[in-house]
């Protein structure tokens, strides 16, 4: 079974900062990678995916990832924190295959806060 | 118009009841997913279904029960809810193994 790990359940920047949010996660085939945003009162927005394509990926919103196989990591950056960029975020990994392909698994979220 | 839509959005019900999510899509998709979402715990898979005469269980399948009417119809019902189960329910939908399209939720609170 895959696993996602998001360290750190709350992170908190000011406006114009770096904004790192880490993801590792468990997979013994290469996987396929999502970042979601789940702004409040809303459903989940797709900011960005890596599917074996190139290992940085660019997202919405200024965001990207960088796929790094040798540390089974896929951490979300964006150069410069916006007030509007306050939301939870979510890592999730496709599943490996068999029936089940296509499955996604979560990781537990992050909520992101943006200080003026 | 979404391309995913939930109802009801918000729903108070008592323990024991019998209630039933309602999940629709315009996307086309054959795949359809309910999960549940609980502070901390990231979503929950809980039922999936990748076309109308497939239907699978996800992690907590306990206590729940869906139906897929249709290739856009995917149903999911308590049939006696408990306290437990008070959480934020979001169906999504999938074409292959491409990212997923979530509707905007339902908030259940079991008394």
């Amino acid at each position: 079974a895959q696993s996602v790990t998001q360290l750190g359940s709350h992170v908190s920047v000011s406006e114009g900062a770096l904004v790192l949010l880490r993801c590792n996660y468990s997979s013994s085939v290469p996987p396929y990678l999502f970042w979601y945003v789940q702004y409040p009162n809303q459903g989940l927005q797709l900011l960005l995916k890596y599917t074996s394509a190139a290992t940085l990926v660019k997202g919405i919103n200024g965001f990207e990832a960088e796929f790094k196989k040798s540390e089974t990591s896929f951490h979300l950056t964006k150069p410069s924190a916006h007030m509007s960029d306050a939301a939870e975020y979510f890592c999730a990994v496709s599943d490996e295959g068999g029936t089940s392909y296509g499955k996604l698994t979560f990781g537990q979220g992050t909520i992101l806060t943006v200080h003026p | 118009d979404a391309d995913v839509t939930q109802t009801p959005r918000n729903r108070i019900t008592k323990t024991g009841k019998r209630i039933m999510l309602e999940c629709s899509q315009t996307k086309g998709h054959d795949r359809m997913y309910w999960y549940r979402q609980d502070p901390g715990l990231g979503l929950r898979l809980i039922y999936y279904s990748f076309d109308v005469k497939d239907i699978n269980k996800g992690e907590i399948s306990d206590g729940y029960s869906v139906s897929r009417q249709a290739q856009a119809k995917f149903s999911l019902s308590l049939e006696s809810a408990i306290p437990n189960q008070t959480a934020l329910y979001f169906c999504a939908t999938s074409d292959f193994r491409d990212e997923q399209y979530f509707g905007p939720g339902t908030r259940l609170t079991v008394t």
